[in-house]
């Protein structure tokens, strides 16, 4: 079965800094997802990549996907405290819609 | 805009009473999910449903679970026996297609056994 692998497991830097955070499939990616989580509460749909070289961006978030790889990295760039919460990497792995999670990257931004 | 309405937020049971979760999909959806995540650990699908069927289920998703759509709006998830383990929060997802495509979820219910 595919598994997700997400690093790092957790992440503090300074309001302001860049990061990235880095998820790589045991399988072939049909499709790769970027999930945010607040403590408690639901997921948030942040991106979809399908195709192999994909970047997306919102906002200050940017996610690309490399199909060869088989993994995908989500960019941060001038991160705020409003960036901080958990960052759920999916996969769409056997293409039936069922999604695969990574274990999650916990972010906290320091003011 | 749209989104995934779940109720109740929190719910606190008996072991081995029975619960259901409640969930308002996105109205022009028309495959629905549901995933758990147990404290500490990764979501894990349970069960996708489309067509008043199940299409596909996790090895979690045993006969203490089923899943219902009562009527054109709610899609449910009952655990008839709830065990100690079954408490994690539950999300309900809903999307258009069931190919690569965007998956709303909702808030969760926080389902706690004691």
């Amino acid at each position: 079965s595919q598994e997700l692998e997400q690093s790092p497991q957790s992440l503090i830097v300074q309001e302001g800094k860049n990061l990235t955070i880095n998820c790589t499939s045991s399988k072939t990616l049909y499709g790769l997802y970027w999930y945010k989580q607040k403590y408690g509460e639901g997921l948030i749909f942040l991106m979809m990549l399908q195709k192999g070289g994909e970047e997306k961006s919102h906002e200050k978030i940017t996610a690309k996907l490399d199909e060869k790889k088989q993994q995908s990295s989500l960019h941060i760039t001038a991160s705020q405290p409003s960036h901080a919460g958990i960052y759920l990497c999916g996969a769409d792995g056997n293409q039936g819609g069922k999604l695969i999670f990574g274990q999650g990257t916990e972010l906290s931004v320091k003011p | 805009e749209p989104e995934v309405t779940q109720t109740p937020s929190h719910q606190v049971t008996q072991m081995g009473q029975e619960v259901i979760l409640r969930c308002v999909p996105i109205s022009n959806h028309l495959y629905f999910y549901w995933y758990r995540q147990i404290l500490g650990q990764k979501v894990e699908f349970l069960v996708s449903f489309y067509n008043n069927e199940i299409s596909e289920k996790s090895e979690i998703f045993d006969d203490q679970f089923s899943v219902e759509r009562p009527d054109g709006s709610n899609f449910t998830l009952k655990i008839r026996s709830t065990k100690l383990e079954d408490s994690a929060m539950y999300f309900c997802a809903s999307s258009a297609s069931r190919t690569v495509s965007e998956a709303f979820f909702g808030q969760g219910t926080r389902l706690t056994v004691v």
